[in-house]
């Protein structure tokens, strides 16, 4: 069974970036397909882009695209997104998941809450 | 545009059962969903995929409780026997030129 583990939460300053990381296990990581989601306060669930390793092209959600880079390291399992310019409407639970095609979110990493304030 | 539309909020009584619906926009309507579910305080959890023909694919320990069904542009995710634990965010969700969620339903369960 495949599981995500994410780093952990960070608070940041307006107009700085942050990088999630999304270890995985259990599965073949580079032929699965690895997505990020966030979800702002009391909000719904907002797709933001993803990555199949074994191909190393991401692909972004328009809303995010020059702001976000989603990155995979094969050699560790795990899947980098960073986000720039950050805004107070950042604040949200960033969540990675995985499935063997890109719109497959079978798997959910456990959430990493990113706070954004000065 | 390809949009999911849910109701949200649902409620049913324990034990009963209570069947969510996903609706897709028009000219979608031969689209697969899938169903998340997400208890207060946790992150989501693969439910099942649905595709249109109502044949669906769990994710792991997903209980027999779980199911779902399609009509139409329609897709829905019954859950019978309704347990405490049933209370939760339920969101489908698919894929287009990039994935899209529907809203959520706040299913309570009373």
């Amino acid at each position: 069974q495949v599981q995500l583990v994410q780093s952990g939460a960070e608070v940041k300053k307006p107009g700085s970036s942050v990088t999630v990381s999304c270890k995985a296990s259990g599965g073949t990581f580079s032929s699965y397909a690895l997505t990020w989601v966030r979800q702002a306060p009391g909000q719904g669930l907002e797709w933001m882009g993803g990555i199949i390793p074994i191909f190393g092209i991401p692909n972004y959600a328009q809303k995010f695209q020059g702001r976000v880079t989603i990155t995979a390291d094969e050699s560790t399992s795990t899947t980098y997104m960073e986000l720039s310019s950050l805004r107070s409407e950042d604040t949200a639970v960033y969540y990675c998941a995985t499935g063997y095609h890109e719109q497959d979110l079978d798997y959910w990493g456990q959430g990493t809450l990113v706070t954004v304030s000065s | 545009q390809l949009v999911l539309t849910q109701s949200p909020s649902a409620s049913a009584s324990l034990g009963a059962s209570v069947r969510l619906t996903c609706t897709l926009s028009s000219g979608h309507s031969n689209y697969a969903v899938a169903w998340h579910q997400q208890q207060p305080g946790k992150g989501p959890r693969y439910l099942m995929k649905l595709n249109t023909d109502g044949s669906h694919t769990k994710g792991d320990g997903i209980p027999d409780r779980f199911s779902g069904s399609s009509s139409g542009a329609e897709r829905y995710l019954t859950i019978s026997s309704l347990q405490s634990e049933d209370e939760a965010d339920y969101y489908c969700q698919t894929w287009g030129t990039g994935m899209v969620f529907g809203g959520g339903t706040k299913l309570t369960v009373l």
